[in-house]
């Protein structure tokens, strides 16, 4: 079985702060890892993804998370926060593509962005 | 969003009554999945698609099931609402080649 943790469910920021968000995960087989914001009343969006090869990936509006098997972890980090970055972010892990695969996700972490 | 829409977009309904929740895509592709949102639970799978009359249960099925008779359409049908099932409701699709799924805009759900 799969899982996700994201340890809290709220984080703050001031802008232009660096914004880190926890992601560790449980997984039996190599895992494919995901981040989805969900801004207010809209649906996830896909910020980026892990599957194989390069362990630190980049993905949209400046975010770039790193895979460490050792340590299970998936965190997110951006160097720079920005007001439009306040949202909620959800982890998400997928063991394999076939027709069985599902997404298990955490149970997110609201960003707030202090101006 | 993917060629995914949903519909309809905010529902009231009462205790006890069916509700059909329909998730439509335009994108052809064989995956859908149909999660529900919670504070405090993040996206839970309640019933999922590998294609067209084939369908499995997720890990919150209780009190729900879903149709799929074309490729585009896939229904979640809550038999006799209760309160519980208050939430927001989410389509998601895939295809075989991809690892990621595309989410529609949501379904909020209130039962009273």
């Amino acid at each position: 079985a799969q899982s996700v943790t994201q340890l809290g469910s709220h984080v703050s920021v001031s802008e232009g702060a660096l914004v880190l968000l926890r992601c560790n995960y449980s997984s039996s087989v190599p895992p494919y890892l995901f981040w989805y914001v969900q801004y207010p009343n809209q649906g996830l969006q896909l910020l980026l993804k892990y599957t194989t090869g390069a362990t630190l990936v980049k993905g949209i509006n400046g975010f770039e998370a790193e895979f460490k098997k050792s340590e299970t972890s998936f965190h997110l980090t951006k160097p720079s926060a920005h007001m439009s970055d306040a949202a909620e972010y959800f982890c998400a892990v997928s063991d394999y593509t076939g027709a069985n695969s599902k997404l298990t996700f955490g149970k997110g972490i609201t960003l707030s962005v202090r101006p | 969003d993917a060629g995914i829409t949903q519909s309809p977009r905010h529902k009231v309904t009462e205790t006890g009554t069916p509700v059909t929740l329909r998730c439509h895509q335009t994108e052809n592709h064989r995956y859908m999945y149909w999660y529900r949102q919670d504070p405090g639970h993040g996206l839970r799978l309640i019933h999922y698609s590998y294609g067209v009359k084939d369908t499995d249960k997720g890990e919150v099925s209780d009190g729900y099931s879903v149709s799929r008779s074309k490729t585009e359409d896939f229904l979640l049908t809550l038999e006799s609402a209760t309160s519980s099932q208050t939430s927001v409701y989410f389509c998601a699709i895939r295809t075989p080649q991809a690892v990621e799924a595309f989410f529609g805009q949501g379904t909020r759900l209130t039962v009273v």
